[in-house]
């Protein structure tokens, strides 16, 4: 069984800290990994994806893999309370279907 | 706005009955994929469609159909709803084929089964 685990939270971080959001997954042949957000009532939105080990950075956002560990992270500087959500882990391995967590819920507090 | 979209945006059934969901994908992509997500879940893999044939399917019955179009448009059925249906139904488009394929999700529907 492919599984992949989050912390359901909420995960409360104080307005312009960072928020670290961990992921572990279970399958060792996964090769893609995303990050969704997902507002309350919302469908998913794609903030990024990554595929090699180590960082992968887009503005605000960070995404750090670690394959010997089975670990995804997504790291938000400069929290904001509009970062207020519920981030979706998910992996893949080549073309194979999607598994996503049951997500984070992140509360930024202004 | 991802340029998938989804209707209706909601839905009420009663228990027996059926229901078809529809979805446009993005201009450009030729592969959808149709999730559930339950309250406080991650959304669970039903099936996608490549090119207008299944190839690939989560742990749901039978009841659980779909049809993808020539323009890749795609339709979700259900039948004989049961309660457990109520969710959220997702649908996702991609370019398919080799590489890192990502999916953009449409805004959804939500379904109640009553």
């Amino acid at each position: 069984q492919k599984e992949v685990e989050q912390n359901s939270g909420p995960l409360s971080v104080p307005e312009g800290a960072i928020a670290s959001l961990n992921c572990t997954y279970s399958d060792r042949g996964s090769q893609s990994f995303f990050w969704y957000r997902q507002y309350s009532g919302k469908s998913p939105e794609l903030i990024m994806f990554i595929y090699s080990n180590g960082d992968k950075e887009d503005g605000r956002f960070t995404a750090q893999l670690n394959k010997a560990s089975q670990y995804v992270s997504l790291l938000i500087r400069d929290s904001q309370p509009s970062d207020s959500a519920t981030y979706l882990c998910a992996v893949r391995r080549g073309n194979t279907p999607l598994v996503f967590g049951k997500g984070t819920r992140l509360s930024v507090i202004a | 706005e991802t340029g998938v979209t989804q209707s209706p945006t909601h839905l009420i059934k009663t228990r027996g009955q059926q229901v078809t969901l529809r979805c446009s994908s993005q201009s450009g992509h030729n592969t959808v994929s149709w999730y559930q997500q339950a309250l406080g879940q991650g959304p669970q893999f039903i099936f996608q469609y490549y090119r207008e044939e299944e190839n690939g399917r989560g742990n749901f019955p039978p009841r659980f159909s779909g049809l993808q179009f020539p323009n890749y448009s795609s339709e979700l059925n259900v039948n004989a709803l049961e309660l457990d249906d109520s969710a959220l139904y997702l649908c996702a488009s991609s370019q398919g084929g080799a590489g890192v394929d990502t999916q953009y999700f449409g805004p959804g529907t939500r379904l109640t089964v009553l």
